[in-house]
């Protein structure tokens, strides 16, 4: 079983709707959690990085993180056809010597004008 | 604050060559991660300097990978022997204690083994 589990889609919305990401993991150690958007043949942009559990905004964008689930979701208001993209969830844990991240196998959504 | 860069963006060999890739970390950023991304996976983990030290490895990271970091700025990958196998993005991070570590990607390079 993997470490992070996130349903690969495709995701179709039309235009203007709520989109919702999700990932489950395993590891109870992982402290630090993060949403990564991904336009084909290009490098991860973090879009979301949040400590813990709780929400997180960033305009259009929330985040949150409920460790006693061990869930983590992405909400996308209003989405645009510029959304579509694959979205990658990551995780790490607290200390360390390396805070590498641990991905999802990524979301690819299409938003539909 | 430019981004982090990787070159060459494409890299196409044939297998049994020789390659190597540049990373140019954001300036200041002293972590510096490289990751592999094969189709429709998530990218993984390969090796991570603090500085110029290579403190990590993954066991993905084969005796025919090398990894340098001199002087603690630009990093190199070295990939020996190349088989269809290694056929990969390879992707670049980078990241700092003043940005709570969060780990900032370049493009990539994508290299396809002939």
């Amino acid at each position: 079983q993997k470490e992070v589990e996130q349903d690969p889609g495709p995701l179709s919305v039309p235009e203007g709707a709520i989109v919702s990401l999700n990932c489950t993991y395993s590891n109870s150690a992982f402290q630090y959690f993060m949403w990564y958007r991904q336009y084909s043949r290009k490098g991860p942009e973090l879009l979301m990085y949040t400590y813990s559990s709780g929400n997180k905004e960033d305009g259009r964008f929330t985040a949150q993180v409920d460790k006693s689930s061990k869930y983590i979701s992405l909400f996308i208001r209003d989405s645009q056809p510029s959304d579509s993209a694959t979205y990658l969830c990551a995780m790490r844990s607290w200390g360390g010597a390396t805070n590498k991240l641990i991905f999802g196998t990524g979301t690819l959504l299409a938003v539909q004008p | 604050d430019t981004g982090v860069s990787q070159d060459p963006r494409h890299k196409i060999t044939k297998r049994g060559q020789n390659v190597t890739f540049r990373c140019d970390p954001i300036s200041e950023h002293n972590r510096l991660y490289w990751y592999r991304q094969t189709l429709g996976q998530g990218p993984e983990f390969l090796t991570y300097f603090q500085n110029e030290a290579q403190l990590e490895k993954s066991r993905l990271l084969s005796d025919r990978f090398s990894a340098e970091r001199p002087k603690g700025s630009f990093s190199t990958l070295e990939i020996q022997r190349t088989e269809q196998g290694d056929s990969a993005m390879y992707l670049c991070a980078s990241s700092s204690r003043q940005k709570n570590y969060e780990q900032y990607f370049g493009p990539g390079t994508r290299l396809t083994v002939t």
